[in-house]
């Protein structure tokens, strides 16, 4: 297996932009996190879904973030507008079974918005 | 905020030591589980620890679980050069999240 993949592995995008992040996770798994981790407040959970249904985005900082599972194997983060403080590296990470048990993660984006 | 609070914030050993990292949380909590995240890179599950266990072994890695005092050590033994990395503790609290502590940043000098 490849593992959970995510796209891009970097961006850098200008403020005001709109910003797409990718994740593909472990096929057979039926729980996505997305954690965002910065120098200044470590991981933080952004949203969490089961099954492809969001269980929890009281992590997302406010509406300029949204996320999607259209299906299993697919999910995306945007960004609208981005913003300098939105700068950090942003993971994907996948588990089986619903359980928060044995997180498996990507390798990341990392983005900087100007 | 974060759940788990890593002890120390960095550490530096000789390569053959042993690595002591120490996690603290706040409220009960399922099971706890421990990372390692190599620079740049996501981060790898080392080992889980259920709320009613005590001590785990996986290979060179020991963790142990005190939930009277709510806190978990993790014990690296014969360090080599390539366990130079970050280590999460994350605490599974039953809740829809799972939080991560800080980090402790591991070097091990050949």
């Amino acid at each position: 297996d490849a593992g959970v993949i995510q796209s891009p592995r970097h961006e850098v995008t200008e403020m005001g932009q709109e910003v797409t992040l990718r994740c593909k996770p472990i096929s057979g798994h039926n729980s996505l996190f997305w954690y965002r981790q910065t120098m200044m407040r470590g991981l933080e959970l952004l949203i969490y879904f089961n099954n492809n249904v969001p269980i929890d985005d009281s992590g997302m900082p406010e509406d300029r973030f949204s996320a999607k599972m259209p299906n299993a194997s697919f999910s995306t983060l945007k960004i609208q507008p981005s913003e300098p403080r939105d700068s950090a590296v942003y993971f994907c990470a996948s588990s089986l079974g619903g359980r928060r048990e044995k997180l498996f993660f990507g390798s990341g984006t990392q983005l900087s918005v100007l | 905020s974060q759940q788990g609070e890593e002890d120390p914030q960095a550490l530096s050993i000789q390569e053959g030591e042993n690595a002591t990292m120490n996690c603290s949380y706040k409220t009960s909590i399922n099971n706890l589980q421990w990372y390692r995240q190599n620079s740049g890179r996501g981060l790898v599950h080392l080992i889980l620890i259920r709320s009613n266990e005590r001590e785990k072994h996986s290979g060179r890695l020991r963790v142990t679980l005190d939930t009277s005092k709510k806190s978990s050590s993790l014990l690296i033994t014969a360090s080599r050069a390539a366990d130079t990395a970050s280590y999460f503790c994350a605490t599974d609290m039953g809740t829809n999240d799972m939080r991560f502590g800080a980090g402790t940043r591991l070097t091990v000098k050949p």
